[in-house]
Order: structure tokens, then sequence, then C-alpha cells
């Protein structure tokens, strides 16, 4: 079962808006959320993370927003670059032996010029 | 940096072959992980290893077994190749249970098994 499900699939961006993904996820035990950025041909990378008792959190042009009674969090990415172009999977930890994260299945990132 | 290392980046098995796939990581992490990435299907977890020959079940580990010998060397092995697990591997690690640093993920290794 998918106990993280990300949206969209893919989306297309033009360079200086705002890309938005979404994540919702069922089990209440998971206490921190982080997002991966991959590029082809590489690993996915650490971009940014949440707990739960945070409504926000901002570094740069990346937000992550946090709405624990709708189980959902999304990322945001201001003033979208050509550069972003990547692939974003938003993932949930529940800590424990070795906190192993459950990730979404991926939103593909495109911003054009 | 931390530094995760896949011994390689492409590899063409033959069905019912015995595949190892290897995984290095140089920053004494305690836990290491193997996911497989398909597309539509994000990255899934095989297995997983907290400690030194110890090791614990994913989501999908049928097929998949692993070793981990050494702390900073984690091994998945196919048994007997299938052209289903024809895809990309990627082997991670992270600073034990509470760490707030995330996973590091090596390059991947992409799997065709013909």
């Amino acid at each position: 079962q998918q106990q993280v499900k990300q949206s969209p699939q893919s989306l297309i961006v033009q360079k200086g808006g705002i890309s938005i993904i979404n994540c919702a996820y069922e089990n209440t035990a998971f206490d921190y959320f982080p997002w991966y950025q991959q590029f082809p041909g590489k690993g996915p990378a650490l971009l940014i993370a949440i707990r739960p008792d945070v409504s926000e959190k901002k570094e740069g042009r990346f937000t992550i927003s946090f709405n624990k009674s709708a189980k959902q969090f999304s990322l945001h990415i201001m003033d979208s670059q050509p550069g972003d172009s990547a692939t974003y999977f938003c993932a949930a930890r529940i800590t424990g032996t070795a906190s192993k994260l459950t990730f979404g299945t991926g939103t593909r990132l495109q911003v054009t010029l | 940096d931390v530094k995760v290392t896949q011994s390689s980046r492409y590899l063409v098995k033959r069905t019912g072959e015995k595949v190892f796939l290897e995984c290095v990581q140089d920053m004494d992490h305690e836990n290491m992980f193997w996911y497989r990435q398909d597309p539509g299907l994000g990255l899934r977890l095989i297995y997983f290893s907290y400690d030194v020959k110890m090791k614990e079940k994913g989501d999908i580990p049928e097929g998949y077994s692993v070793s981990r010998e050494k702390k900073e060397r984690f091994s998945l092995i196919l048994e007997s190749a299938s052209t289903n697990q024809t895809s990309m591997y990627l082997c991670a690690s992270s600073l034990g249970t509470l760490s707030s640093y995330g996973y590091t993920f090596g390059s991947g290794t992409r799997l065709t098994v013909v």
C-alpha cells in the first residue's frame, strides 16, 4: 500500500513561477518529513525537512507547508529556475530501528524559459 | 561530505545469474539501506541494516538478500536474477535513529536482466 501519496506526477512551470508539489500520508506515527531532489544520473539528495510540530519551514526559495490535521504537506519552490528541473520525492519517517523512510512516487519538474 | 559509493554504474546480467551489488560508505554511519527506483513507483525499500550483521526486510524483499559483514559495506544479492528485477538500485546510509540529517544516497546502479 502507498503510505505516502504524492502529486502531481509531472509538472511544467515557467521560469519565475511557483512550483507546488503535494503529499498526503496516513500513518500518524510519522514524525519527520523530508523532501529529496534528484537530478538525472544522480542519487536523491536531501533538500529540506520538517517536523510535525512546525507548520512551515523555509530555506531560500524552498518552503515546506505542513498541515497536521489534514495529514498533508507540500513543497513550494518560489521563483522557479531551469536549474530546479529535477525529480522531487517527499518522504516520511517513523522514529525507530534505523528510522527508515517511506517515499512518495516522485514528481518530475520541468522549468521552462 | 559523506560519500556513498556503489561499485557499478551499469550492469547487464542474464536471467538466473546470481548478482551482487556493492555499496560502501565512508562516514561511519550505523544505518544502510537498499532501495529500487522504478518510474511511477518511486523508491521502494528492499532491505536495511542498522548494525553490522543486522538486517531487516523492507517492503519488497522477495528475490533479494543482503550482507553486512563490515560497518561500511552493505551488499545486495539477487539470488537468481529475473527480468522483473531490471531497475535502478539505490544504496543509502544515515547516522543513527534520531538524526535529522536524512539519508545520503549513492548514484545508483542501473541493472538490466536479459
